[in-house]
């Protein structure tokens, strides 16, 4: 069945180090990718999404790479901040007729001042 | 403009119960999917419905079960609770179904507990 793999499940780094979260999906087929950042007792947030057509996106410090071949892409941050401390998921999307994200089991990234 | 809303908040029911949650969409948005958000866990999806009509299916029981309003308001609806359906319930919403070239939003969530 769909699957997202997520990795690493905890990430500490020290502020303005780069952080780097890959994700791996199971179906082809998918075509849409987004990343979801969740502070505690938040809602998901999209903080950046790419679709199958291209191979990297950027917005500011956070960058999105995506392999289709390999199935496999990866979240970027770099000059980390203390705010960017959170839960991060990733997510494919795209099989079938529906638009249900598969989610992957999430990175709690801890920034350290 | 207003975001993604959900009710209630926070729900506290014993086994056995039924529950109904609500989500209204933003302005404009005809797509709504629900969520199951275990702790410790990522979202898994349960529905999602577009202008009105069932889209998709996750893999929960018939326990589970949703629907839409004409005003694209939706609500989902869970009998016989257990212990395990303690978690957080997020809608999302989006403006077509075809989440490859629009945003999910999501709400910021229903609170469940099953004692």
């Amino acid at each position: 069945g769909e699957n997202v793999e997520q990795h690493p499940s905890t990430l500490s780094v020290q502020e303005g180090d780069s952080a780097v979260i890959k994700c791996t999906y199971s179906d082809s087929a998918s075509n849409y990718f987004p990343w979801y950042k969740q502070e505690l007792g938040k809602r998901p947030q999209l903080i950046i999404d790419i679709r199958s057509n291209v191979g990297e996106k950027k917005d500011q410090r956070i960058a999105v790479t995506l392999n289709k071949t390999a199935k496999h892409f990866s979240l970027h941050i770099t000059e980390t901040q203390p705010e960017d401390s959170a839960v991060y998921f990733c997510a494919a999307s795209g099989v079938g007729n529906t638009d249900k994200l598969i989610f992957g089991t999430g990175t709690r990234l801890q920034v350290f001042p | 403009d207003a975001g993604v809303t959900q009710s209630p908040t926070h729900l506290i029911k014993t086994r056995g119960q039924h529950v109904t949650l609500r989500c209204s969409p933003i302005s404009g948005h005809k797509s709504v999917s629900w969520y199951q958000q275990v702790l410790g866990q990522g979202p898994q999806f349960i529905f999602q419905y577009y202008e009105k009509e069932e889209r998709g299916r996750g893999n929960f029981p018939d326990r589970f079960s949703a629907r839409q309003f004409p005003n694209y308001s939706s609500e989902l609806n869970v009998n016989a609770l257990l212990l395990g359906d303690s978690a957080l319930y997020l809608c999302a919403t989006q403006t077509t179904g075809t989440s490859a070239y629009n945003e999910q939003f999501f709400g910021p969530g229903t609170r469940l507990t099953v004692l």
